[in-house]
């Protein structure tokens, strides 16, 4: 059974200011995604990596895949406070592609 | 527009009162798929859809039924509603094929169902 463990859940940042989301699973996942969930909204597709060292970047945000230490992480660079939300990362269990969803990381930028 | 679409976005309703929230895709997606989301807890599966009259159960089933009649709509039915199903819902859609294998979820905007 795939777990998914995103660290830390809460994150405040100032604002010029980088930092990493973590995204550790338990078993073998061919793909992970990256989510964000601004308030009282849905839920917004940002990366999907698809191999061991993928990179992708999108602005302010790069996304990195090592599938041999089952871990991603979601590098921010120069925080700015439209950054503020939730992202969530996802591995897929299953030969029929369940994505299953960590727990979230509640990020705020502050000025 | 390409879109997922759910309703109610909101509904209160009481214990026992049998609801149906209703999904709806236009991407002609195979799979498609219910969350609830809980403070603290994250993105918890329901049921799934990978095609027509396909469906299995989540994490979290108990509770819940859906139905996949048309390849569009997937309801999800709480036959007797009771207060620990609060929580907002999200209906989700992706294509799975070999060409789209890797396709992201595309969300609905949510449902917030308080049972009281």
């Amino acid at each position: 059974e795939l777990k998914v463990e995103q660290n830390p859940l809460f994150l405040s940042m100032q604002e010029g200011k980088n930092y990493t989301i973590y995204c550790n699973y338990s078993t073998t996942s061919d793909r992970l995604y990256w989510y964000r969930q601004d308030p009282g909204k849905s839920l917004e597709s940002l990366f999907v990596l698809l191999s061991n060292g993928a990179v992708k970047q999108e602005g302010r945000l790069m996304a990195s895949l090592d599938t041999k230490a089952r871990l991603s992480t979601l590098h921010i660079t120069a925080a700015v406070h439209d950054l503020s939300a939730t992202y969530f990362c996802a591995g897929v269990m299953g030969s029929q592609g369940n994505l299953i969803f960590g727990k979230g990381t509640k990020l705020s930028v502050k000025p | 527009e390409a879109q997922v679409t759910q309703n109610p976005r909101y509904l209160i309703t009481v214990t026992g009162k049998k609801l149906t929230v209703t999904c709806s895709q236009n991407m002609n997606h195979e799979y498609m798929s219910w969350y609830r989301q809980d403070p603290g807890l994250g993105l918890r599966q329901i049921y799934y859809s990978m095609n027509v009259e396909v469906t299995d159960k989540g994490d979290v089933p108990e509770g819940y039924k859906v139905s996949r009649k048309e390849k569009r709509n997937f309801p999800l039915i709480l036959e007797s509603p009771s207060p620990n199903q609060t929580s907002l819902y999200f209906c989700a859609s992706s294509l799975v094929t070999s060409r789209d294998r890797y396709s992201p979820l595309h969300f609905g905007n949510g449902t917030r169902l308080t049972v009281t």
